[in-house]
């Protein structure tokens, strides 16, 4: 099976600006969920979703956000973009067997100006 | 609120040591524990979790709810054990799969 995909790899923004990463999941797996990851704070968790809803949000404010298609494709979107918002941001599927059990993806790495 | 500490932030043993990485957990609930490893230019991945009670790897952690720590050893370590490993806390009995709170990470480096 092919991993979980995630797109652009890399990208450079200004502040201000909008933008939109995506995740593929695993064939099969219907929960998608984003984490942030920075020198300084370590992996943190964004929001999960499967079913089209989001179950679960992050401490994070509401420049952060996401959606899943009906195919279980994810993606989530950061407006209003500051030099903070730099970092990996990776994507996780789950096969739904029990919690934790996490498929990473490479991660978009992104870079605000 | 839940919180994993891993105290150490670099470990350096040599071939053939005994390894433990340590993690501690602070969580009210009843606490799913993984351990999730991230070899050099590969994905993070997961290694273990305390409710399989399994060795991968050569890896083994216990689940000591009276220390709340979910310690992460290896009798022998060898070169390829090299990596970031992660200590995570999931949520029993939820609605979430994909939800965990990380560790800071423990950068393990095995010298031959």
């Amino acid at each position: 099976k092919a991993g979980v995909t995630q797109t652009p790899r890399y990208l450079i923004k200004t502040r201000g600006q909008q933008v939109t990463l995506s995740c593929s999941p695993i064939s099969g797996h219907r929960s998608v969920s984003w984490y942030q990851q920075t020198p300084g704070q370590g992996l943190q968790f964004l929001f999960e979703y499967f079913s089209e809803t989001q179950r679960n949000k992050g401490n994070f404010p509401g420049r952060f956000s996401g959606r899943q298609f009906s195919n279980s494709r994810s993606e989530m979107n950061v407006s209003t973009l500051e030099l903070g918002d730099s970092a990996l941001y990776l994507c996780a599927s789950s096969p739904m067997t029990g919690p934790g059990e996490l498929f990473f993806g490479e991660g978009s790495r992104l870079t605000v100006l | 609120a839940q919180r994993v500490t891993q105290p150490e932030k670099l470990l350096s043993v040599f071939k053939g040591a005994p390894v433990e990485l340590k993690c501690n957990y602070s969580y009210s609930g009843s606490p799913e524990l993984f351990w999730y490893v991230q070899y050099s230019r590969q994905r993070l991945q997961l290694l273990l979790r305390h409710i399989s009670r399994e060795s991968i790897k050569g890896f083994t952690a216990d689940l000591n709810k009276g220390e709340t720590s979910f310690h992460l050893k290896k009798p022998f370590a060898q070169e390829e054990d090299s990596a970031m490993y992660y200590c995570a806390l999931g949520f029993a009995g939820g609605t979430s799969y994909g939800k965990l709170t990380f560790g800071q990470g423990t950068i393990l480096t095995v010298h031959p």
